[in-house]
C-alpha cells in the first residue's frame, strides 16, 4: 500500500539559509498534517491543509510558511534559518478523521 | 482542560516479561483513542484506534483496551523489538496531539 513520502530524508543547511521540505501525502487522502519532533520531544503541530486550504495552525515560526499544491502535494518552506530548527520534521495524512499515517520524516540539521 | 496522560514514562521489561501501559484521559464526549509506536528517528507509526468503553484490539504481542477513563496497551511476553516509545492521542482532537509517550525498553 501507498504510505506518504517525503523528501529528502536528511537536509543540512547553514544558519540563515532557506529549506524546502516535500511531502506526498497517500493518495485520496484528505488532509495533510506538519509536525516538527525536537531531540527527546513528543511530535508538536506545526500546521495543516484540508483540501488544500490550510485548516489548522499550531506553534509554527513566522519563518515557516506551507501550502498544498493541486496535485495534493506540500511544501514546508522554512526561512532564516536557526540553529533550533534542527529537528526531524513529519508530514502525515489522513481520511476523514481516520488515523494519521506518517511519513518517515526528513531530519534537518542547522550549522 | 481535555487532555491525556501516559504512564509510566519509562519502562523497562526483561524479555518475556509482560506489562501494560497506561494513557488516562481527562475528556469530555471522547469519540475514540489512537495509540502509535514510533521507533528512534522514525515517523510514528499507527497501531490501533479504539471508539468505545469495552473495545479491544489486538495485534501480534500488543492488546489495547477502553474504559471511561483509560486505555492500556497490554504487551505479553515482550521481544527486544518491542522496544520503542509508545504514544496515545483523542482522536477527536483537531489537530492531534500526543502526550509524552512511554519509552519502553525490552531487554533479552
Amino acid at each position: 500500500a501507498a504510505g506518504v513520502i517525503q523528501s529528502p530524508r536528511h537536509l543540512i543547511k547553514e544558519k540563515r539559509e532557506t529549506a524546502t521540505l516535500k511531502c506526498y501525502p497517500i493518495p485520496r487522502h484528505d488532509t495533510v498534517y506538519w509536525y516538527q519532533q525536537g531531540p527527546g520531544q513528543d511530535p508538536q503541530f506545526l500546521i495543516s491543509f484540508y483540501e488544500k486550504m490550510q485548516s489548522d495552525k499550531g506553534s509554527i515560526p513566522d519563518r515557516f510558511s506551507a501550502q498544498q499544491f493541486s496535485d495534493y502535494h506540500s511544501e514546508l518552506n522554512m526561512s532564516s534559518l536557526e540553529l533550533g530548527d534542527s529537528a526531524l520534521y513529519f508530514c502525515a495524512s489522513s481520511l476523514e478523521g481516520g488515523p494519521l499515517i506518517f511519513g518517515s520524516g526528513t531530519r534537518l540539521t542547522v550549522v | 482542560e481535555d487532555q491525556v496522560t501516559q504512564s509510566p514514562e519509562a519502562l523497562r521489561l526483561q524479555e518475556g516479561e509482560s506489562s501494560s501501559l497506561n494513557c488516562s484521559y481527562t475528556v469530555s464526549g471522547l469519540r475514540g483513542l489512537f495509540w502509535y509506536r514510533q521507533d528512534p528517528g522514525k515517523g510514528p507509526e499507527f497501531l490501533f484506534t479504539l471508539y468505545s468503553a469495552g473495545e479491544e484490539k489486538e495485534k501480534e504481542r500488543l492488546k489495547a483496551t477502553l474504559t471511561k477513563k483509560e486505555s492500556f496497551l497490554h504487551i505479553t511476553a515482550p521481544k527486544p523489538e518491542d522496544s520503542a516509545t509508545y504514544l496515545c492521542a483523542d482522536s477527536g482532537n483537531t489537530p492531534l496531539v500526543f502526550g509524552k509517550g512511554t519509552r519502553l525498553s525490552v531487554i533479552a
